[in-house]
């Protein structure tokens, strides 16, 4: 079946604009995460969501948003870009009936910010 | 409050010789402990998850509750497992993972 897909997969931003990340899960699966991956910090948790409502936020302000459609499929949002937030933007999707822990990561988004 | 350690950002060792990628996590509860790799150009994914007791590719982790640590071990080294290892903690009060920084794993020939 397929994986988890990501669009788009590359993009270049200037700061002060904002930018929508678009993920689509493994069908069945109504668990969808975001992480922001950077050499220096590794995968930061950003948010989670399962059928339409956000079950845990990480540490980010309030600039990164998101949501979830019936469909599960889940955009996440950046709004008022900065140069910090160049980054590897990763989704990943499960079951999510319970946290079994296995995870399905997409390619990802790679958003530069000049 | 829970945390996974992975006191190493590089790790370089040669191929042939025996792998330790260094987990260590604080937890009250009973943790769940998972390995994830992410070889170059490739999607993040699941190595192996202690609950499994199974060898992945060569690799095997063991949860010590004593010094909790769940460390990735092999014993001789390829070049293709040349990657970039997480390790990760759950816990059933909250539905996210709890990561360690990552170890990249480089093997010379």
């Amino acid at each position: 079946k397929a994986g988890v897909t990501q669009t788009p997969r590359y993009l270049i931003k200037t700061r002060g604009q904002q930018v929508t990340l678009s993920c689509s899960p493994i069908s069945g699966h109504r668990s969808v995460s975001w992480y922001q991956q950077t050499p220096g910090q590794g995968l930061q948790f950003l948010f989670e969501y399962f059928s339409e409502t956000q079950r845990n936020k990480g540490n980010f302000p309030g600039r990164f948003s998101g949501r979830q459609f019936s469909n599960s499929r889940s955009e996440m949002n950046v709004s008022t870009l900065e140069l910090g937030d160049s980054a590897l933007y990763l989704c990943a999707s499960t079951r999510g009936g319970s946290n079994t822990g296995e995870l399905f990561f997409g390619e990802g988004s790679r958003l530069t910010v000049l | 409050a829970q945390r996974v350690t992975q006191p190493e950002k590089l790790l370089s060792v040669f191929k042939g010789a025996p792998v330790e990628l260094k987990c260590n996590y604080s937890y009250s509860g009973s943790p769940e402990l998972f390995w994830y790799v992410q070889y170059s150009r490739q999607r993040l994914q699941l190595l192996l998850r202690h609950i499994s007791r199974e060898s992945i590719k060569g690799f095997t982790a063991d949860l010590n509750k004593g010094e909790t640590s769940f460390h990735l071990k092999k014993p001789f080294a390829q070049e293709e497992d040349s990657a970039m290892y997480y390790c990760a903690l759950s816990h059933d009060s909250n539905y996210q993972l709890i990561w360690g920084a990552g170890t990249k794993l480089i093997i010379k020939p």
